[in-house]
């Protein structure tokens, strides 16, 4: 069965563009999370999705969003990008809610 | 808000010694998750313990949780240069429904 699935791999972006990040959970999942995953910490929470709808937020700015389609793949977009958004953005997915979260390769995002 | 807090930051072991890593919320958790990240990896999932005082064991490696649903431990008996790599805890806030991860535990296990 394939897991969870990320793309793009690798992003490089200038300071106050945008970014769409894509992933597919794995098959019969219907929660979706995606968190910030800075080097040397551990991941920070940014959001979660069941069922197509926003079940928690973490503390990041508006310019952060993301959605759930009817397939239940997310996107998390990015507005405004800073230098401190440089970063690996995971997505996770899970049966139900925030329990045991398989985790995708990632995103690895640079922002100059 | 919620905090999870994991020590040590670091640990050195030689092969074979055992590793403990120590995990504290800030908030009572509806339950504890623990990942294993490789370098240039992805957090693996290991573990949910929910019931206080709950124990778990894994071959090699035994999971606890405690009374109080606040803290929780990772223990490897006899180390190997495979369990190289960071330990995250992560826990559900009875609270707020959030998973919140650790700092993690970093684990070099020298031949």
């Amino acid at each position: 069965d394939a897991g969870v699935t990320q793309s793009p791999t690798h992003l490089i972006k200038t300071r106050g563009q945008q970014v769409t990040l894509r992933c597919s959970p794995i098959s019969g999942h219907k929660s979706v999370s995606w968190y910030q995953q800075v080097l040397g910490q551990g991941p920070q929470f940014i959001f979660q999705y069941y069922e197509k709808e926003e079940r928690g937020r973490g503390n990041f700015p508006d310019r952060f969003s993301a959605r759930q389609f009817p397939n239940y793949s997310s996107e998390l977009n990015v507005n405004a990008l800073l230098l401190g958004d440089s970063a690996l953005y995971l997505c996770a997915s899970s049966p139900t809610g925030p329990n045991e979260q398989y985790f995708g390769p990632g995103t690895r995002l640079t922002v100059t | 808000g919620q905090q999870v807090m994991q020590i040590p930051q670091y640990q050195h072991v030689q092969e074979g010694e055992d590793f403990t890593t120590y995990c504290n919320s800030s908030t009572t958790l509806s339950n504890i998750q623990w990942y294993k990240q490789r370098p240039g990896g992805h957090p693996v999932f290991l573990i949910q313990l929910v019931k206080s005082g709950e124990v778990k064991k894994q071959k090699r490696l035994t999971f606890q949780f405690g009374e109080a649903k606040k803290n929780s431990s990772l223990h490897i008996t006899a180390t190997q240069t495979t369990d190289v790599g960071t330990y995250f805890c992560a826990g559900v806030s009875s609270n707020t429904g959030k998973l919140i991860f650790g700092q993690g535990t970093t684990l070099q296990v020298k031949p």
